[in-house]
């Protein structure tokens, strides 16, 4: 069964300073992988997803993610982190037409001015 | 323009209780999607919808929750004799027809559910 793990609860980073939220994933078969953002008292909101044979996606809003397939990581970056960046963070994954998406824990990230 | 609408926003109720909460996806979106996010549990998948039937059913907790798809649109997740356990906020997310797996899905802002 596929599962995502991100390793960290929080992430705290200096506001302009560079920033990045760890996913890694266990699947068989190709992975599908997905970064939402998630704001106090909203929903989700799509960032990017994994393309076959980029290895560094670019999404919305500056983010951008790094595919590793022998490290099987999925991390999520910025080159310069604003305050308004600071949300709570999801990995997911889903494999196979019609199938659920699998999410990570969720990571908090706090990006302080 | 407009996105995943649920509705309520919020609802709070006695143990017991039937509830219903209702979804409205993006148009012309055949997917759609119901997930729960608790504090201790995470975000877990409840049921797939393609069209208006449910070939993914798996995440349903128990035969007291129920959903329905009416004309490839609206949703109702109804949730009947409900205990403390399901206080949650329930997610709602549509997508294009699912012809490619890398096909986003689009959230609703939820609906927050507290049984008293």
């Amino acid at each position: 069964a596929q599962s995502v793990a991100q390793p960290e609860d929080q992430v705290n980073v200096a506001e302009g300073n560079p920033l990045t939220v760890k996913c890694t994933y266990s699947v068989s078969g190709n992975p599908y992988l997905f970064w939402y953002v998630q704001y106090p008292n909203r929903g989700l909101q799509f960032l990017l997803k994994y393309i076959t044979g980029d290895n560094l996606v670019k999404g919305s809003y500056g983010f951008e993610a790094e595919f590793n397939k022998s490290q099987t990581s999925f991390h999520l970056k910025k080159p310069s982190a604003l305050v308004s960046d600071s949300a709570l963070y999801f990995c997911a994954v889903r494999v196979a037409y019609g199938n659920k998406l699998v999410f990570g824990a969720g990571t908090i990230l706090r990006v302080k001015s | 323009g407009a996105g995943v609408s649920q509705s309520p926003s919020n609802k709070v109720t006695e143990k017991g209780k039937d509830v219903e909460l209702r979804c409205d996806p993006i148009s012309g979106h055949t997917a759609l999607y119901w997930y729960r996010q608790s504090l201790g549990q995470g975000l877990e998948f409840l049921i797939y919808f393609q069209g208006n039937s449910a070939p993914d059913k798996s995440g349903l907790p128990s035969d007291r929750f129920s959903a329905e798809r009416t004309g490839g649109s609206v949703s109702t997740l109804t949730i009947q004799r409900t205990q403390q356990e399901d206080s949650a906020v329930y997610l709602c997310a549509s997508s294009l027809q699912d012809t490619t797996p890398n096909q986003p899905q689009h959230f609703g802002d939820g609906t927050r559910l507290s049984i008293l």
